[in-house]
């Protein structure tokens, strides 16, 4: 199984400030047929179902603010979010869409300063 | 627009059975793979299983391999999970969402299984 990792834990950024999360897998995700990584980020607020964000590692979701931006390749991912809001508090995941089973990450709990 | 509907949570007593439920619409529903992901009080989110837009192919996690199945009926465009021998560690909100090419792209409300004694 491919083990995602997420760092840090947990953050406190400012309003108007940058948060960014990083996401590693334990092998590349990049899929050679079609030159993708398959991975996914999702924001998840309390009794809420995830929302996505980001796929195919920097591809945004039709709806999500341009302030969301994905990037990475291979094994290390990172989510970027600018000019934070006082909505933009949540868990955010990472996962991992290249095999069975589709892990997640542990999750990075953003908090607003 | 897409919308997924989660019914069948509730609280089963450790080594009974569950059966789960998602009605979707809004959408071509044999044409796309469906997911179900949980989370434990506290705890991440933890993908669970997937079945093909036909139904012919699934895959699991291995916390419920064995233990879960899966099954849709495409002329009811509803996707369900059984949830057999349960466990107290199986207590957790369970959701379905909707497969995309990498991605689940809409997920139901979410439905709380407790499992106790």
């Amino acid at each position: 199984d491919i083990v995602m990792t997420q760092s840090p834990d947990s953050l406190a950024v400012s309003l108007g400030e940058r948060a960014t999360i990083k996401c590693k897998s334990s092998q590349s995700i990049l899929y050679s047929s079609d030159n993708k990584n398959y991975l996914t980020w999702y924001q998840k607020k309390a009794g809420q179902p995830p929302k996505l964000l980001i796929y195919w590692a920097s591809t945004r979701e039709f709806g999500v603010s341009d302030r969301f931006s994905g990037s990475g390749s291979g094994t290390d991912f990172t989510l970027t979010i600018s000019s934070l809001r006082a909505e933009d508090a949540a868990v955010y995941y990472c996962q991992q869409h290249y095999s069975t089973p589709f892990t997640f990450g542990p999750g990075t709990k953003l908090e607003i300063k | 627009q897409v919308q997924l509907v989660q019914s069948g949570g509730g609280v089963v007593q450790p080594g009974r059975s569950l059966r789960l439920s998602c009605a979707a619409s809004g959408f071509t529903f044999r044409n796309f793979g469906m997911h179900w992901v949980r989370q434990a009080p506290g705890m991440g989110l933890e993908w669970l299983a997937v079945i093909s837009g036909d139904g012919s192919k699934e895959s699991f996690a291995d916390s419920v391999k064995g233990r879960f199945t899966l099954s849709r009926d495409n002329s009811k465009n509803t996707v369900y999970l059984e949830m057999n021998s349960l466990r107290h560690d199986d207590t957790a909100v369970y959701y379905c969402a909707k497969g995309a090419i990498g991605s689940t792209d809409s997920w139901g409300q979410g439905t709380l299984v407790t499992i106790s004694s």
